[in-house]
């Protein structure tokens, strides 16, 4: 069971929004504004998304968004493409080297 | 360009032990905390475990399934992080990835696949 609690999957179509859901508590996601996000397409190295709750990396489109609202993070992508079914996960400090993680959200690009 | 590029799976038996390597080149290693991860077949990502850079004395921790059978170690001479795994069970059966940092992995490998199998 992961520390932190997301839904095992979530769908849109072509061109829609879609929020995945991270929940934690207040020793972590709520404590901290060290929250990040990572795409991992089967087979593949995973990739940084969004860090510190909505930082994006350089090269991550803009589609991709971070936030956070009490012990929930969320991601949003916009704007859905075919390439962005993956699985997502997210992962938080909860205090020094103290690391949660959240078990992973399979999105369907319907 | 960053790259991290794990080495040493493949298959063993139950009770055995097998080293792996994440060769690193790109930035400089030794500053940073590495990490290590794996997927087991249709399953998510799981944490195994990291050490911290020597300035933070390489300290290390483990998650509760690998702790006591797991070493993460590092040779910052070389930039490569090893994770030594003894006495493994079928269910660490899994491909292991590498990443750098603690808890924002900004760069991963692209996995080696253990299989423990008799």
């Amino acid at each position: 069971q992961s520390a932190l609690t997301q839904p095992p999957s979530a769908s849109g179509s072509p061109g829609q929004s879609v929020t995945i859901s991270c929940t934690g508590t207040s020793s972590d996601i709520g404590g901290y504004n060290y929250v990040s996000w990572y795409q991992h397409h089967p087979g593949k190295a995973p990739k940084l998304m969004i860090y510190e709750v909505f930082k994006r990396p350089s090269g991550v489109p803009d589609r991709f968004s971070g936030s956070k609202s009490g012990n929930t993070a969320s991601l949003t992508v916009s704007g859905l493409q075919a390439e962005d079914e993956a699985d997502y996960y997210c992962i938080s400090s909860a205090g020094g080297t103290n690391v949660v993680f959240g078990g992973g959200t399979k999105l369907t690009v319907l | 360009e960053v790259q991290l590029v794990e080495s040493g799976g493949g298959l063993v038996q139950p009770g055995r032990s097998l080293r792996l390597s994440c060769a690193t080149s790109g930035f400089t290693f030794g500053d940073y905390a590495m990490s290590w991860f794996r997927q087991a077949p249709g399953k998510g990502l799981e944490w195994v475990g990291f050490i911290r850079s020597k300035t933070y004395g390489g300290a290390t921790q483990y998650a509760a399934s690998v702790k006591g059978r797991f070493t993460i170690s590092r040779d910052d001479s070389k930039s490569i992080a090893y994770v030594q795994m003894n006495s493994l069970k079928i269910e660490d059966t899994a491909v292991y990835y590498c990443s750098t940092g603690i808890y924002q992995h900004n760069h991963w490998g692209q996995g080696t696949l253990v299989t423990v199998s008799s």
